[in-house]
């Protein structure tokens, strides 16, 4: 089973300012199956990037993915306000997937 | 458009058995997985399993091989997680999920509202 380690455990940043979360795998994930998602209270989640760096539909420019092997990075270029939420990376390449255990981007 | 509607909360007793369902719409639902994941109140995501609907293939995490069973009704379109005895740690919002790609792995882009599963005596 591949475990996902995130860090930070949590990010507060203001408006307009860069956040950058990491994704970190135990074993290599196969083809890059690294996907974000975003999770807001009372919400499901919603995916944000797969295969590592690819936008979802509908998903605003400012999100971006990169990375391969065990090492992945999600980045926010600029903050907006609705941008606060949980972000969890999972892997999909293999049974099981996972989940890693999530970032919590607070705005200031 | 995708949907994927899934059964109300429910509230029951240690030891209970329960059956929720997941009714999917708007594409063919034989030809993608879907799958079940478990978000305890506070926590993170946890993977439960998953199952293709054309041949019934399931496969499950680790956690809750034995736990739980994960099935389908192609006729009804309909997914189904289902517990025989439940436990008060079973308490938690379970959300349905179909991958982005038909006939495979991929990561997840259409999800159930969740239905909330508490089990207190």
């Amino acid at each position: 089973e591949i475990v996902l380690t995130q860090s930070p455990g949590t990010l507060s940043l203001s408006p307009g300012e860069r956040a950058t979360l990491s994704c970190r795998a135990s074993q290599s994930v196969s083809t890059n199956h690294l996907a974000w998602y975003q999770q807001k209270p009372g919400q499901a989640p919603r995916l944000l990037i797969y295969v590592a760096s690819s936008r979802a539909t509908g998903i605003p420019d400012r999100f971006s993915g990169s990375g391969s092997g065990t090492d992945f990075t999600l980045t926010i270029s600029s903050l907006e306000p609705e941008d606060s939420a949980m972000y969890f990376c999972q892997h999909y390449g293999r049974s099981p997937w996972t989940f890693g255990p999530g970032t919590k981007v607070e705005i200031k | 458009e995708v949907q994927l509607v899934q059964s109300g909360a429910e509230v029951r007793k240690p030891g209970d058995s329960l059956k929720i369902s997941c009714k999917a719409s708007g594409y063919n639902f034989a030809t993608y997985w879907i799958g079940w994941v478990r978000q305890v109140p506070g926590k993170g995501l946890e993977w439960m399993g998953i199952i293709y609907p054309g041949d019934y293939d399931t496969k499950y995490g680790p956690s809750f091989q034995g736990q739980v069973t994960i099935s389908a009704d192609k006729s009804i379109t309909t997914a189904y997680l289902q517990w025989s005895s439940l436990k008060a740690s079973d308490t938690a919002m379970y959300y349905c999920a179909r991958p982005r790609i038909s006939g495979s792995f991929s990561s997840f882009d259409s999800w159930g509202q969740g239905t909330l599963v508490t089990v207190s005596s």
